[in-house]
């Protein structure tokens, strides 16, 4: 059971517009920056967004993080094929003094 | 460019110990601490922990005491995860994974991941 709760799925068509959650509590979301992570088949994840909504360097605009309370969304608009992917939230627990990731979201791009 | 770079796919039989190297380049090695990740066949992301690699003290999470020791190298900028009396569930995927210039928390680098199997 993760500390981070994520739809286990999502899917959407090219093109279109897909939302991912992730949600917390005031230990971890609620007082902490944080980060979304895209993992393709067989690789390692890739960061996407950092500190709520900084892209680094390289990620394209079609990715956009946000934070409201103890909750995070990761937004992909013009949904690609090459998205298909697990993406994962991550944030630090203040409480457990730990990194806590999401349970992982699959995305299927129909 | 940051580049964290680990070592090979291991197949060990339950019992046996393993190590499992990152060796880090494009960056001052002792400026970023290391965390280590496991990642479970079809399963999520789970934080093991993190190296301090300016003291060399290795902090680690609920789960991974006792068996699992966190190590370095600052000669040659690498970071070590070593796991001793292996077991079949210890099977995974770890991953090295440098902090960015917050501090502790979420990782912004990964290594490419070294598959450890435990099968007699």
């Amino acid at each position: 059971q993760s500390v981070l709760t994520q739809p286990p799925s999502v899917s959407a068509a090219p093109g279109q517009k897909v939302t991912i959650s992730c949600s917390g509590s005031s230990s971890n979301i609620g007082n902490n920056y944080v980060s979304w992570y895209q993992q393709l088949p067989g690789t390692a994840p890739k960061l996407l967004i950092y500190d709520n909504n900084k892209r680094p360097s390289g990620i394209p605009d079609r990715f956009s993080g946000s934070k409201s309370g103890t909750s995070a969304t990761l937004g992909i608009t013009g949904l690609q094929t090459g998205d298909e992917a697990d993406y994962y939230c991550g944030t630090w627990d203040g409480s457990l003094n730990a990194v806590v990731f999401g349970g992982g979201t699959k995305l299927t791009v129909l | 460019q940051v580049q964290l770079v680990q070592s090979g796919s291991e197949l060990k039989k339950p019992g046996a110990s393993v190590k499992v190297s990152c060796k880090a380049s494009g960056y001052t090695f002792t400026n970023y601490a290391m965390n280590w990740v496991r990642q479970a066949p079809g399963q999520g992301l789970e934080w093991m922990g993190w190296i301090n690699t300016n003291t060399g003290n290795p902090t680690y999470a609920q789960g991974f005491t006792g068996r699992f020791v966190f190590s370095l190298d600052i000669s040659v900028s690498t970071a070590y995860l070593q796991i001793s009396s292996l077991k079949a569930e210890d099977t995974a995927v770890y991953y090295c994974a440098r902090d960015g210039p917050g501090g502790i928390g979420p990782p912004f680098y990964w290594g490419q991941g070294t598959l450890v199997t435990v099968s007699s």
